[in-house]
């Protein structure tokens, strides 16, 4: 079945940066892009941007250019985000989605907690 | 960026009621391929969302036929006929038509 599995809470410090892992298996890792939603309470779901597995290709949200960046490991199966000059404003869940193009969101990870605090 | 209201923001109802979301964007989310690519997802409490109703009225595999959607241009709706315990959370609509692809507020189904 498809999986994706999700590395550990992280508590950083402002300034700081983090890098956050997604390793997918039960299908084909190149045959879909991988996107990264950011959840708040208080700004709710909001898309990142998405890597296109096969080719190492990203589109970035306006909004995240320069916040983060998205990399893949083909041979491990494994998307990262990693996410710089933390804020507390980036305390958040983030997730990463297998998307089929188009906002087609069909299997979520179980959500990475980030915490930015001195 | 366009933007997706929810209404209402929350919903009160009992197991076997009837209830309908409404979600309604800014802009028309008819690409220009033909296609309208706005999906529903539900976030069940403590867990990830998951994909309800793709291309406003494809039921995802697995998701029961109690959950319909419907709508076109600006105005959408998903509908649960017959609530059960199971379908309380959080619904959000999302459009992939526009980029950066962008999330409805959320509605709030619980238990009257």
């Amino acid at each position: 079945q498809v999986q994706l599995q999700q590395s550990g809470a992280e508590l950083a410090k402002p300034g700081s940066s983090v890098k956050i892992s997604c390793k997918a298996s039960g299908y084909t890792f190149t045959s879909y892009y991988i996107s990264w939603i950011k959840q708040t309470t208080g700004q709710g779901l909001e898309y990142i941007g998405y890597i296109n597995t096969g080719s190492g290709g990203t589109n970035y949200n306006e909004k995240f250019k320069g916040k983060a960046t998205l990399t893949v490991d083909k041979s491990s199966s494994t998307a990262f985000m990693q996410l710089s000059s933390l804020t507390p404003d980036d305390s958040a869940v983030y997730y990463c989605v297998r998307e089929f193009g188009v906002g087609y969101f069909d299997y979520w990870g179980q959500g990475v907690m980030v915490t930015v605090s001195s | 960026d366009v933007v997706l209201t929810q209404t209402p923001p929350t919903l009160s109802a009992t197991i076997g009621q009837s209830v309908s979301i409404s979600c309604r964007s800014s802009q028309s989310l008819l690409h220009s391929n033909g296609n309208t690519y706005l999906h529903w997802l539900l976030q069940r409490p403590g867990q990830s969302p998951q994909l309800l109703i793709y291309l406003v009225s494809r039921l995802e595999s697995g998701v029961p036929n109690r959950f319909s959607g419907s709508g076109s241009g600006t105005d959408f709706t998903l509908k649960i006929s017959g609530v059960e315990a199971e379908d309380l959370g959080v619904y959000y609509c999302v459009q992939g038509t526009h980029a950066p692809w962008t999330f409805g507020g959320g509605t709030k189904l619980e238990l009257k």
